[in-house]
């Protein structure tokens, strides 16, 4: 069993649309990412936190580390926001990554 | 800025065939990486580099040797390919050592084995 689990696995929303992302995890974590790849491939990180909240632009995570569940909001979404988005833990040294949510925002 | 470089994007090898897939870094980063990343599954951990002259297996090291060339080379040879082998490879680097600092990932290599 994968000790990090990522839902939904597939999401479609329309364009303006509010989307959330959930990442669970079963290990003690000094850090969690959010990444996002394209559909080309190429894989950029988002956020890197260990407590609260971060924002940038459109994008929201939040973390809550008694829960072991983070969450990635993209408010007002867009067809550019289609992509597939990785929650990974940092267990003290080791990276480990879920499986990635599939997100198509339609126009 | 190049960032990551991997070459080559695309690679097709028939069963025992051996190459090298290569990476290189322009930001004077420590730490560097390699990923396989399977339909269905995360991306998964292959070797890392904490720093120049060090390397250390990761979750799926079998079938794989790494060689930190040098602070900005890392790369991944396949001694003797098996379609098990057969994904998309990932580069990455990052300041420090792995998870306490963003990662900056290449635009992968598509390897496939027959």
């Amino acid at each position: 069993k994968n000790e990090v689990e990522q839902s939904p696995q597939n999401l479609t929303a329309q364009e303006g649309e509010f989307i959330t992302i959930n990442c669970s995890y079963s290990v003690g974590i000094s850090a969690l990412h959010w990444l996002q790849q394209h559909p080309g491939g190429g894989i950029v990180s988002l956020f890197m936190l260990s407590s609260g909240k971060k924002k940038h632009g459109r994008l929201i995570a939040t973390i809550n580390i008694q829960e072991k569940h983070s969450s990635l909001h993209i408010t007002a979404s867009h067809p550019r926001d289609s992509a597939v988005y990785i929650c990974a833990v940092d267990s003290w040294g080791k990276l480990q990554f879920g499986a990635g949510t599939q997100v198509v925002v339609t126009p | 800025n190049a960032g990551v470089t991997q070459t080559p994007k695309f690679q097709v090898l028939k069963t025992g065939q051996s190459m090298t897939l290569q990476c290189a870094q322009d930001m004077n980063h420590n730490s560097m990486y390699w990923y396989r990343q399977d339909p269905g599954m995360g991306l998964r951990l292959i070797y890392y580099s904490a720093s120049e002259g060090t390397t250390d297996k990761g979750e799926v090291p079998n079938g794989y040797n790494v060689s930190r060339l040098n602070k900005r080379e890392f790369s991944l040879r396949l001694e003797s390919a098996a379609p098990s082998q057969t994904s998309v490879y990932f580069c990455a680097s990052s300041e420090g050592r792995q998870g306490h600092q963003p990662q900056h990932f290449g635009d992968g290599t598509r390897l496939s084995i027959l």
